[in-house]
């Protein structure tokens, strides 16, 4: 089973900080990614995403993610968040490839 | 194109019960996958069908089941339900090769 997990579970920042949330993968052999986002009262819905090629990743929003694979990790960073960056972020394996866990979340709170 | 449509939005139902919940994937979409969202355990994987086939599994106890139909709609089920069951259930459909997970606005299910 492919698995990852979030190293924070609530991130507070004020607006106009960087923002880095962490994501380390447990699984070899093909990798791939997912960063999703669930804003407050909203469905969940995908930031970015890595199959292969460029280890950096650009999504949505000015969000991006970079793959180390030397490092199992796959953190999403913005360089400078907005309040309506508040939601929970959720890193995941590809979800057509064994149990598709889910990280714990991670909750960011933007301060205006 | 429509969204992943899920049905009902809120369930009320009590100890003992079971419950139904439907999913309608994307058009063309062949895998749909439930997910278990709480507060305390985060975004948890239930299970995983594909082409009318069970094709993963989480961790849960056999009141949880499902199944999927030949147009692709998938129902759960919940058995004898328990206060612990109350959660906001998601659906989420993929074409079933690798490729991001499209969510619905999932089933909020209260027992009491």
């Amino acid at each position: 089973a492919q698995s990852v997990s979030q190293h924070n579970h609530h991130v507070i920042l004020s607006e106009a900080a960087s923002l880095e949330l962490g994501c380390n993968y447990s699984y070899g052999g093909t990798v791939n990614l997912f960063w999703y986002v669930q804003y407050p009262g909203q469905h969940l819905q995908l930031l970015l995403k890595y199959f292969s090629g460029d280890p950096l990743v650009k999504g949505i929003k000015g969000f991006e993610a970079e793959f180390i694979k030397s490092k199992f990790s796959f953190n999403l960073r913005k360089p400078s968040v907005q309040w309506s960056d508040t939601a929970e972020y959720f890193c995941a394996p590809d979800p057509n490839a064994g149990k598709s866990t889910f990280g714990d979340g991670t909750t960011l709170t933007v301060k205006p | 194109k429509a969204g992943v449509t899920q049905t009902p939005r809120y369930l009320i139902k009590t100890r003992g019960q079971q419950v139904t919940l439907s999913c309608s994937p994307i058009s063309g979409h062949r895998s749909v996958s439930w997910y278990q969202q709480t507060p305390g355990q985060g975004l948890q994987f239930l299970f995983e069908y594909f082409s009318e086939t069970q094709r993963n599994k989480g961790n849960f106890p056999g009141r949880f089941s499902g199944r999927q139909f030949s147009n692709s709609r998938s129902e759960m089920n919940v058995s004898t339900l328990e206060l612990g069951d109350s959660a906001l259930y998601l659906c989420a459909s993929s074409t079933g090769t690798v490729a991001e997970a499209f969510f619905g606005q999932g089933t909020r299910l209260t027992v009491v």
